[in-house]
């Protein structure tokens, strides 16, 4: 009963380096999210999918590429990682509230997090 | 101003004290989310509430929607309810969620 997989854990880049975070979920959740968590901050929502093949910009996209490949993967990329994105991301799920369905007011399931330290 | 703030930021207090975490919210939501993030950082949603009360175990959440106003309470502390929690607003017509800073608890046997 894996839930949100989130790989990896811990990752150290230099300035300009490119990555890709895995998120890969087991819940059949239609609904997908990128957050980064910084001290002081609440999360902030960097991308979401409601859907296979559907992705959206939230709060803080710039820097930022996802891929929504099938439903149970979605990944964050950083094309050329810059020290501001120093931060612990995660990647949460959820069955979605609209349409309105019977999975109403469902919470979301988060992965354990990744640590990215930008140098 | 956030449309999300919790207090206190830090709470410290011994074990089988009655524990409030406060949280205030600016804007028409949906739903009011309680999560609790681990010492090790993983993140577990504790409740969901759109009016009343709801109680599982030692932890209650209240929510008053005229007032934009909810509680996490939690009775006879334990040292392993120490973590930070962190409630968020679920915003009409949409998935998006906006998260508090959180509250950091520590209980001391």
């Amino acid at each position: 009963n894996a839930g949100v997989t989130q790989t990896p854990k811990f990752q150290v880049l230099k300035t300009g380096q490119s990555m890709t975070l895995q998120c890969a979920q087991d819940m059949n959740h239609n609904s997908m999210y990128w957050y980064r968590q910084d001290p002081g901050m609440g999360l902030r929502l960097i991308y979401y999918s409601a859907s296979e093949g559907t992705t959206d910009k939230g709060e803080v996209p710039n820097g930022y590429n996802v891929s929504r490949l099938n439903k149970r993967e979605f990944s964050l990329r950083l094309e050329s990682a810059a020290p501001s994105q120093t931060s612990v991301y995660f990647c949460a799920s959820s069955v979605p509230q609209f349409p309105l369905s019977r999975f109403l007011n469902q919470p979301q399931h988060f992965g354990d997090g990744t640590r990215l330290s930008i140098l | 101003k956030n449309e999300v703030e919790q207090s206190p930021q830090n709470l410290t207090a011994q074990e089988g004290e009655f524990i409030t975490i406060n949280c205030s919210y600016s804007v028409g939501i949906s739903a009011l989310h309680w999560l609790q993030q681990h010492p090790g950082g993983g993140i577990v949603s504790l409740f969901m509430l759109s009016s009343g009360k709801k109680k599982h175990g030692r932890l209650i959440a209240t929510i008053n929607i005229q007032e934009k106003h909810s509680s996490l309470h939690i009775t006879a502390s334990h040292p392993r309810d120490s973590a930070v929690y962190i409630c968020a607003a679920r915003h009409f017509g949409n998935e998006k969620l906006t998260f508090g800073t959180g509250t950091r608890l520590t209980i001391i046997p």
